[in-house]
């Protein structure tokens, strides 16, 4: 298995300003994600980010929004750009492939809110 | 990419089995059929997965029949703290380790 943290656990933000999320593992991984989760929703993958690599985007979701580094094969780093108050959600990263296994690992969000 | 089908919510009580089926037409030969929980306040815990007949680990149990369009996801005597999300998802080489999340079934389970 994996274990995960994120910091900050939480934060209150104005609109306009970024906020940069940490994610850290606790073992070395090449497959590092990162989702954004809606209030009563469910989670909706943003980018892959893994190292080595340039991130990859999903769908609706761009590099000047969500600028993401991956310096090493145990950290990683999403921003929330610009941020309005549609950007208030739960934000997690999730681990792939740790000693070969096909599970994910995720950490336990970052709630972020914007005022 | 093969599109989840589960139901919104289910209710339960202690002690009961719980099946949760999900159904996935356009599954592709080399897809896995996966399922998480999550509960509130917390990211997503893996629980099974599968490909075919029936896989059961220490948690659950999954059946998939042998047309794979579907899969029942299967928890013996549940308890309250089994109340969560549980989301089934289809997994394969198309999507490079990548998960993508349907709108989950809420299984809440009563005393």
């Amino acid at each position: 298995s994996a274990v995960i943290s994120q910091k900050p656990s939480r934060d209150i933000c104005q609109r306009g300003t970024s906020l940069t999320i940490q994610c850290q593992v606790d073992s070395q991984v090449t497959m590092m994600f990162w989702y954004r989760q809606q209030p009563g929703q469910s989670l909706t993958l943003i980018a892959t980010a893994n190292q080595g690599s340039e991130a990859t985007y999903e769908s609706g979701f761009v590099i000047d929004k969500f600028p993401i580094s991956r310096p090493n094969l145990t950290f990683s780093t999403l921003t929330v750009s610009n941020m309005s108050p549609e950007d208030s959600s739960i934000y997690l990263c999730s681990v792939g492939q740790v000693k070969g296994a096909d599970t994910q690992y995720f950490g336990p969000g970052t709630r972020l809110t914007v005022l | 990419l093969a599109k989840t089908t589960q139901p919104i919510s289910m209710d339960s009580y202690e002690g009961q089995e719980v099946n949760i089926t999900c159904s996935h037409n356009n599954i592709a030969t080399n897809d896995y059929i996966t399922w998480y929980q999550q509960f509130p306040s917390q990211g997503p815990r893996f629980i099974i997965q599968g490909y075919k007949t029936k896989v059961t680990n220490e948690v659950a149990s999954l059946f998939i029949p042998a047309d794979r369009k579907s899969s029942t996801l299967s928890l013996p005597r549940v308890s309250l703290s089994d109340t969560a999300v549980y989301y089934c998802l289809v997994r394969g080489g198309s999507t490079l380790g990548r998960l993508y999340f349907g709108r989950g079934t809420q299984l809440t389970v009563w005393p």
